[in-house]
């Protein structure tokens, strides 16, 4: 049972233009919610990330929004690069009181790709 | 400061054979863990450590056993390989001093095939 879910395998963005990535999740304990970019040929590397409390997180370029009551949430990037092509994973996160150890689980990535 | 690194990087073994993916990471970080990544899966978690000598099971522990004898190492075996087992393999480290949510950092992964 996949309990976060990227449904979209692929999106083909201008360059300029707004990337939207989506992802939803089924498990209410999760409160807190990371995306991580990976390129070819190399491990995943975060780039932003939210907790439960808020609804909204801005880093440069990129924005994640969170919807609490649709178990959703999305990553935009204004303006896309070419630089920015490649393959996005959404993970999410049970705090738990801490005993969750960091422990992520991730959907299935979405590959992006922003032409010049 | 490399970070997370794995060796090997490729690898190809025959049904049943064993093998060590070994994950060093230089950055003191308490926390370490074995992921897997498969077309349409995303990454799943295999085993994971919160310290030395510790480990524990993730979402898909058949077939693998962990060690981690030293801080700064993690080992993933494969006693006798499956064909399912052909996957790229990621390790990652955090820590959990001073910031409850820090970020996992990721090796470069091996790609293991079983034939």
């Amino acid at each position: 049972d996949q309990q976060v879910k990227q449904n979209s395998p692929s999106l083909s963005v201008q360059e300029g233009r707004i990337s939207i990535l989506n992802c939803d999740y089924t498990n209410s304990m999760f409160d807190y919610f990371l995306w991580y970019k990976k390129y070819p040929a190399e491990g995943p590397t975060f780039l932003i990330s939210i907790s439960s409390i808020k609804d909204k997180n801005e880093d440069g370029r990129f924005t994640v929004f969170l919807n609490k009551s649709a178990k959703h949430l999305s990553l935009h990037i204004v303006p896309s690069q070419p630089g920015d092509s490649a393959v996005y994973f959404c993970a999410a996160s049970p705090n738990a009181g801490g005993t969750s150890y960091g422990k992520l689980t991730f959907g299935q990535g979405t590959i992006l790709t922003v032409h010049p | 400061n490399a970070g997370v690194t794995q060796t090997p990087k490729f690898r190809v073994l025959k049904t049943g054979q064993s093998m060590t993916l070994l994950c060093a990471q230089d950055m003191n970080h308490e926390y370490m863990y074995w992921y897997r990544q498969d077309p349409g899966m995303g990454l799943r978690l295999i085993h994971y450590s919160v310290g030395e000598g510790t480990t524990a099971k993730g979402e898909v522990p058949d077939g693998y056993n962990v060690s981690r004898l030293k801080k700064q190492n993690f080992l993933l075996g494969l006693e006798s390989a499956a064909p399912s087992q052909t996957s790229v393999y990621f390790c990652a480290s955090r820590t959990y001093r001073g910031k409850r949510n820090s970020p996992l950092h990721f090796g470069n992964g091996t790609r293991l095939t079983v034939t």
